[in-house]
C-alpha cells in the first residue's frame, strides 16, 4: 500500500511552453503533497506544500506564478511549470502524507528536459 | 529554520560498516527521518526516529540524540546495491545534502 505516482516520468518541452506534472496517491487518501525540485548532485528542495481544497503554501524563493500548484482532490496534485525555460531543467518529485503515520510517500519523479 | 548538515561522501568495501553522521538545528523538533535515494530515482524511506535511542531494522539502524541535534545511519554488512545517497530529514520535510556512499568490491 501507499504507492505514489508521477505523470510523465520525462518529459521534453521548447522554451516558452508549459508542462504540467500530476501527482496521484494510488491507495490512500492524501489531504497535503509536497513538490520537490531536484538538480544533480543537489539535495531535495521543497518548493511548496499543496493542501487539497486550499492554496498551496510556497517555499521562499518559489514564485508562485511560475509554478501553479492544483490540489482538487484527496489523491490528485499537479504542479505546472509555467512557460518553462531551461533553468527550470530538474528533477521533480512529489510525496504524499498519510494521516495516520509519519511517513511520506514519494513519488518516482519527473525529468523535466527544457530546450 | 532548518539547518541539516551531513558529509558529502563516504567509501567503504563490500561486508563492511559504515555509520553516517548528521546534525541539525530545527526550531519546533517533532522527528529525524533516514531516506536512500539512488541516482536518477525518488528516496526511499529508511527510517523515522522521534525519542532518543537506537531503532533497528535489519542491517540499517538508525540513532537520535534530542539533546545533541545528532542522529546517525548505521550501515551494516555492505552490499554493492548499498551504493546510494543517504539523506537525513527533519520532520519538517528540510532535507540534508545528502551523503553520498560508494560500495566497493
Amino acid at each position: 500500500g501507499a504507492v505514489v505516482s508521477q505523470h510523465p516520468s520525462w518529459v521534453i518541452c521548447k522554451s516558452g511552453t508549459s508542462v504540467k506534472i500530476e501527482c496521484r496517491s494510488l491507495d490512500f487518501q492524501a489531504t497535503t503533497m509536497f513538490w520537490y525540485r531536484q538538480f544533480p548532485k543537489q539535495s531535495l528542495m521543497l518548493m511548496a506544500t499543496s493542501n487539497e481544497g486550499s492554496k498551496a503554501t510556497y517555499e521562499q524563493g518559489v514564485e508562485k506564478d511560475k509554478f501553479l500548484i492544483n490540489h482538487a482532490s484527496l489523491t490528485l496534485s499537479t504542479l505546472t511549470v509555467t512557460s518553462a525555460h531551461p533553468e527550470d531543467s530538474s528533477f521533480y518529485i512529489c510525496s504524499a502524507g498519510r494521516l495516520a503515520d509519519h511517513e511520506q510517500f514519494f513519488g518516482p519523479g519527473t525529468r523535466l528536459t527544457v530546450l | 529554520g532548518q539547518n541539516i548538515d551531513q558529509p558529502t561522501e563516504m567509501t567503504a568495501t563490500e561486508g563492511a560498516i559504515v555509520q553516517i553522521n548528521c546534525t541539525y538545528q530545527t526550531s519546533g523538533f517533532n522527528g529525524l527521518f533516514w531516506y536512500q535515494q539512488h541516482a536518477g530515482e525518488a528516496p526511499t524511506f529508511l527510517s523515522y526516529n522521534v525519542l532518543d535511542g537506537l531503532e533497528e531494522k535489519g542491517r540499517f539502524s538508525s540513532f537520535l540524540s534530542r539533546s545533541k541535534g545528532y542522529s546517525y545511519l548505521l550501515l551494516k554488512e555492505l552490499q554493492m546495491k548499498d551504493s546510494a545517497s543517504y539523506l537525513c530529514a527533519t520532520r519538517k520535510l528540510s532535507f540534508g545534502a545528502g551523503t553520498t556512499v560508494t560500495v566497493r568490491a
